[in-house]
């Protein structure tokens, strides 16, 4: 299976930063990646697909970046609303993985 | 509105069988397969199978396969997972999602916490 490994595991950052979270995959797997957001009790919030497709309705504050195995997202003027965990899902083959996320907290 | 509605929390025995439904709405139910994900405590997210809702086919991860059924019933666009014989290490937030077989997505169901003591 195609590992995917998140850094840093925690961040922590003030309101109106630019943040940036990175997955690293095992393998090639082109550009087939998605960041999903996910809130305590709720279910994940897909943002981006195919490393830099913006889900409708996401603000264009999140953006995604990288090809290959190197990925990153990045959030620029963080918003009370962006802390979450944030993980991101390969789906280069129907093995799908996902990376062990990240908890953005309020510095 | 296009929504996801799973079936609500459990608790089960180890050796029990456990069972997640998952309705769909506000899109054609045959249109998207359906994925099952599960989240244990401390854990990441753990892919456990896909269903195609239109032929049936299925793809199982495979650490679950030999104890994992799914399936789904076009004339109540409900999709069924199914896991026998559960242990401790099952203890986990079971999510129904909505996409291909090999893919992103889009809609999730609101997960089901099935606790196994």
């Amino acid at each position: 299976d195609i590992r995917l490994t998140q850094s840093p595991s925690t961040l922590s950052a003030s309101m109106g930063d630019r943040v940036t979270i990175a997955c690293r995959a095992s393998q090639n797997i082109g550009t087939s990646l998605a960041w999903y957001q996910q809130k305590p009790g709720k279910a994940p919030k897909l943002l981006i697909s195919g490393v830099s497709n913006l889900e409708s309705g996401v603000p264009s504050r999140f953006s995604g970046s990288g090809s290959g195995r190197e990925f990153t997202l990045t959030i620029t003027s963080l918003q009370p609303d962006d802390f979450a965990t944030y993980f991101c899902q390969q789906y280069f083959t129907y093995l799908l993985t996902f990376g062990g996320g990240t908890k953005l907290e309020i510095k | 509105q296009v929504l996801l509605v799973q079936s609500g929390p459990e608790v089960k025995e180890p050796g029990a069988s456990l069972k997640v439904s998952c309705e769909a709405s506000g899109y054609r139910f045959t249109e998207y397969g359906i994925a099952w994900v599960r989240l244990a405590p401390g854990q990441g997210h753990e892919w456990i199978g896909w269903i195609n809702t239109l032929t049936g086919k299925k793809t199982y991860a495979q650490s679950l396969q030999g104890r994992v059924t799914m399936t789904a019933d076009t004339s109540m666009s409900t999709a069924q997972l199914v896991m026998r014989d559960v242990h401790s290490g099952d203890t986990a937030i079971y999510y129904c999602a909505r996409g291909g077989m090999a893919s992103s997505f889009d809609v999730w169901g609101q997960g089901t916490l099935i606790t196994v003591s």
